[in-house]
């Protein structure tokens, strides 16, 4: 089972929606919660960092962590076509000394129909 | 901004060839790290660097070697490829003296071995 467990969809919504993207994860070290965004053979792209529990908002992103259900997500508020794109939560713990790794889950493919 | 810079951004190779990637971390970034991302995954974490000194290791094969220059660069060397070497190969890099987490991507450089 992977530490860090994500639907690998398709979600396909219409323009306008709201959409909620999910992750959940099993290593209780994870306390370093981030979203990127990547477009099809891009790099990915820093949307939203987060460290405790409670929701941060950026623009039509807000991100909510849950740290006692080990529960994280993103939600995108009117979806455009240009967020289409696949969705990639990723964590890391805190070890000192160390540059620490993301883990990943295995990315989310959102289309944002017309 | 700046951002982080990867060359090449696509390189072929033959089975059994040397390959070798670079990266330029965001000014003042301090940390590097190197994933590997297939067809359809997510990235899996290779190895990073702290102030010039190897940081933590992952699923990185014993023909890869990597190392960071004076002036925060890294290298990423690459021997005796194999078919299963294709892949994107992103850096990202992180302000680990300012006690940040957050990782930025390049746009990654894909290898492809024939």
């Amino acid at each position: 089972q992977k530490e860090v467990e994500q639907d690998p969809g398709p979600l396909s919504v219409p323009e306008g929606a709201i959409v909620s993207l999910n992750c959940t994860y099993s290593n209780s070290a994870f306390q370093y919660f981030m979203w990127y965004r990547q477009y099809s053979r891009k790099g990915p792209e820093l949307l939203m960092y987060t460290y405790s529990s409670g929701n941060k908002e950026d623009g039509r992103f807000t991100a909510q962590v849950d740290k006692s259900s080990k529960y994280i997500s993103l939600f995108i508020r009117d979806s455009q076509p240009s967020d289409s794109a696949t969705y990639l939560c990723a964590m890391s713990a805190n070890l000192p000394g160390t540059a620490s790794k993301l883990t990943f889950g295995t990315g989310t493919r959102l289309q944002v129909t017309l | 901004a700046a951002g982080v810079i990867q060359s090449p951004r696509h390189l072929i190779k033959e089975k059994r060839e040397t390959a070798t990637l670079k990266c330029y971390p965001i000014p003042r970034h301090d940390t590097v790290y190197w994933y590997q991302q297939g067809p359809g995954q997510d990235p899996q974490f290779l190895i990073s660097f702290y102030e010039k000194m190897q940081s933590d290791k992952g699923s990185i094969p014993d023909r890869f070697s990597a190392q960071q220059f004076s002036d925060y660069h890294s290298e990423l060397n690459m021997s005796s490829l194999e078919l299963g070497d294709s892949a994107l190969y992103f850096c990202a890099s992180s302000s680990n003296w300012e006690g940040s987490h957050e990782q930025y991507f390049g746009p990654g450089t894909r290898l492809t071995v024939t």
